[in-house]
């Protein structure tokens, strides 16, 4: 199976922060790796899909980078309502696997 | 709107079985691939199993191969995950996730709407 591994697993950060998050594969997942976010008691959100594709209806602050294995997603300017979990997913084959989450909080 | 609603949690005795359902709306429910999704307590996402969207393949994870089947009924809108020989390890909010995209032979495997989870919990 592909190992998914999120740095950091958690983060604190302000209101206006540059905040990235970085996801590394355990093999060369081309460009099949999805971002999502979650909040408590809630279902995950899709951010990004493709590594760089923003799923439609969500912020331009949201973008993801990369390929192969290694993996950012960057949120430019933090507002209040994105405090929350984001997971990496990969898409590349199954069973899918996804990273263990990063909790991002205010500072 | 796309609408997900899963049914079926509850409490249940290990080596028991439960069926969850996820009622599907809003989008042609025949023409996509569709997926478990499961979070044990305070714990990340671990994805279970997809059904392609006719029915005609179906993965696992490892976990659950030999315990649990996905099924679908196209003509309820409908997905099914039948849960046998439960552990405590199956405790967790379980989510039905919609695929983006399949064809005859491969799926995107990402998902752009879930629903709201049912929760399963195995004890004792």
């Amino acid at each position: 199976d592909i190992q998914m591994t999120q740095s950091p697993s958690s983060l604190s950060a302000s209101v206006g922060d540059r905040v990235t998050i970085t996801c590394r594969a355990s093999q060369n997942i081309i460009n099949y790796l999805n971002w999502y976010q979650q909040k408590p008691g809630k279902a995950p959100n899709l951010l990004i899909y493709a590594a760089s594709s923003l799923q439609s209806g969500v912020p331009s602050r949201f973008s993801g980078s990369g390929s192969g294995t290694d993996f950012t997603l960057t949120i430019s300017s933090l507002q209040p309502e994105d405090f929350a979990t984001y997971y990496c997913q990969q898409g590349y084959s199954t069973p899918s696997t996804f990273g263990q989450g990063t909790k991002l909080e205010i500072k | 709107q796309v609408q997900l609603v899963e049914s079926g949690g509850g409490v249940v005795q290990p080596g028991r079985s439960l069926r969850l359902s996820c009622a599907a709306s809003g989008f042609t429910f025949s023409t996509y691939g569709m997926h478990w999704v499961r979070q044990a307590p305070g714990k990340g996402l671990e994805w279970v199993a997809i059904i392609w969207y006719d029915g005609s393949k179906k993965y696992y994870e490892d976990s659950v191969k030999g315990r649990f089947t996905i099924s679908r009924d196209n003509s309820k809108n409908t997905l099914y995950l039948q849960m046998n020989s439960l552990r405590a390890e199956d405790t967790a909010v379980y989510y039905c996730a919609r695929d983006t995209y399949c064809s005859s032979t491969t799926c995107s495997i990402y998902f752009d709407y879930w629903g709201q989870g049912t929760q399963v919990t195995v004890a004792s």
